[in-house]
């Protein structure tokens, strides 16, 4: 069935760099996208979302890009700080249908 | 309050037992979900309810049911799991589908 996954499994990076998490979904009809950070024994929580409507969406050190052509998803995140140590989730939804990608497991080194 | 409550947060179940996890919000939401989680996976659609009203079941076997008693609460009724359903059980809840989703911290279930 279609599904949504990710390119990188893992990424390191240094504290205060810039980091890049990538997202790509298979089902064109999917009108709205949420990044999600799942800490160790927590559950996801919401970063950022994003409609189809939409290119691009800026938060509060966070910036989720959408290219509907070739269906890719990004979340950015400025200043990459030991805090931001997770696994991330992109989510698409079509229908009230929301479903997960296989996630990346963010490492912040000091 | 801005939150979705799971209990228990822990919990370990033999195969021929029966139990529940709960699932409660006061946001007024009226979507409410449960997903199963393994280990280093993303979580995966259960059941989902609009209006207390089962909209969604993903094909979940029969051992797994779900209840909607009011428009806060939310039920996962187990009976004679096995080993492999051992996960981390996420209700979440939405103003409506699918906007504002939030997610209970989960329970951990252990199948023994």
């Amino acid at each position: 069935g279609e599904s949504v996954g990710l390119h990188l499994p893992t990424l390191s990076v240094q504290e205060g760099d810039n980091s890049i998490i990538n997202c790509a979904y298979s089902n064109s009809a999917s009108d709205y996208f949420i990044w999600y950070k799942q800490e160790s024994g927590k559950g996801p929580q919401f970063i950022i979302d994003i409609r189809s409507n939409m290119d691009k969406r800026q938060g509060q050190r966070v910036t989720v890009l959408l290219n509907k052509t070739v269906k890719h998803l990004s979340l950015q995140i400025a200043a990459t700080q030991p805090g931001d140590s997770a696994v991330y989730f992109c989510a698409e939804n079509f229908l009230g249908d929301m479903r997960f990608g296989a996630g990346t497991r963010l490492t912040v080194k000091p | 309050d801005t939150e979705v409550t799971q209990t228990p947060k822990h919990l370990v179940m033999g195969m021929t037992n029966k139990k529940s996890l709960k699932c409660e919000q006061h946001m007024g939401h009226r979507a409410m979900y449960w997903y199963k989680q393994k280990a280093k996976k993303p979580p995966e659609l259960m059941f989902v309810y609009s209006y207390e009203k089962l909209s969604i079941n993903e094909s979940v076997p029969s051992r797994f049911s779900p209840e909607c008693p009011n428009s806060s609460l939310l039920n996962l009724h187990l009976h004679a799991l096995q080993p492999e359903d051992s996960a981390l059980y996420l209700c979440a809840s939405s103003q409506e589908t699918p906007y504002g989703y939030t997610f209970g911290s989960g329970t951990r279930l252990t199948v023994v």
